[in-house]
């Protein structure tokens, strides 16, 4: 799987959007961007993924650039609830169940 | 939604001594499960895979032995900590895929400390 590389930390006020950025310049043509997110003492939490369509649910946004290289996950208004380490991962999702590589994320700390 | 159920949440015990910790899909079934440890501050680190009916496939580094996967049901997989010692102290965490190509759903973890 590829690798991705992600700033260690970013801070965000509550109300204001959160833009977390992802590389991943060694990305494949069948790969996805995956999105995680830990909060402390938990399991992680999926949040959103795409392959080359920017994409939007009722958690986030997430834009992939035209040449796929990085990527962008969007919180709209960032709460205190969002803050955790968020982890941006590429992974081949083809036949069974593939294994996911986690990198040391983003530790996002959202502040009144 | 899909649902991944883990217990003991937490779980204290004297060095030597075993622990197992399970892992449930609650409203799917899953042929695989993965099992992953977490150390402070640090990432996720696979362990091993877990496959419904067959051996589990581990990770470079770790030890079959010491670290014994069961997944007897489409619904259930089992970590046992065998000879559990102060360094196997840790945050123990499993996921399922509800399906082939969907996004895995991950349990809320074992902090496991040995004493």
């Amino acid at each position: 799987d590829a690798k991705t590389t992600q700033p260690p930390s970013m801070d965000c006020a509550e109300g204001r959007a959160a833009n977390l950025p992802c590389n991943h310049s060694t990305i494949s043509g069948n790969e996805y961007v995956y999105w995680y997110r830990q909060i402390h003492s938990q399991g992680p939490q999926y949040i959103i993924h795409g392959l080359k369509n920017n994409e939007t649910n009722e958690m986030a946004s997430l834009i992939i650039t035209e040449d796929r290289k990085s990527s962008t996950l969007i919180l709209p208004h960032a709460t205190l609830r969002d803050t955790a380490v968020y982890y941006c991962i590429v992974r081949v999702a083809t036949g069974t169940a593939s294994k996911l590589t986690f990198g040391t994320g983003t530790r996002l700390q959202v502040t009144l | 939604g899909a649902v991944v159920s883990q217990h003991p949440s937490w779980v204290i015990c004297k060095s030597g001594t075993s622990v197992k910790i399970e892992c449930r899909s609650l409203d799917f079934q899953a042929t695989t499960m993965f099992w992953y440890r977490q150390f402070p501050k640090q990432s996720l680190m696979l362990m091993a895979t877990s496959n419904e009916g067959s051996k589990a496939t581990y990770e470079q580094g770790v030890e079959k032995d010491k670290f014994l996967i069961n997944h007897a049901s489409l619904t259930l997989s089992t970590l046992t900590v065998t000879s559990a010692h102060p360094e196997d102290s840790s945050f123990y965490i499993c996921s399922a895929p509800s399906r082939i190509n969907q996004p895995q759903h991950f349990g809320d973890g074992t902090r496991l400390s040995i004493l």
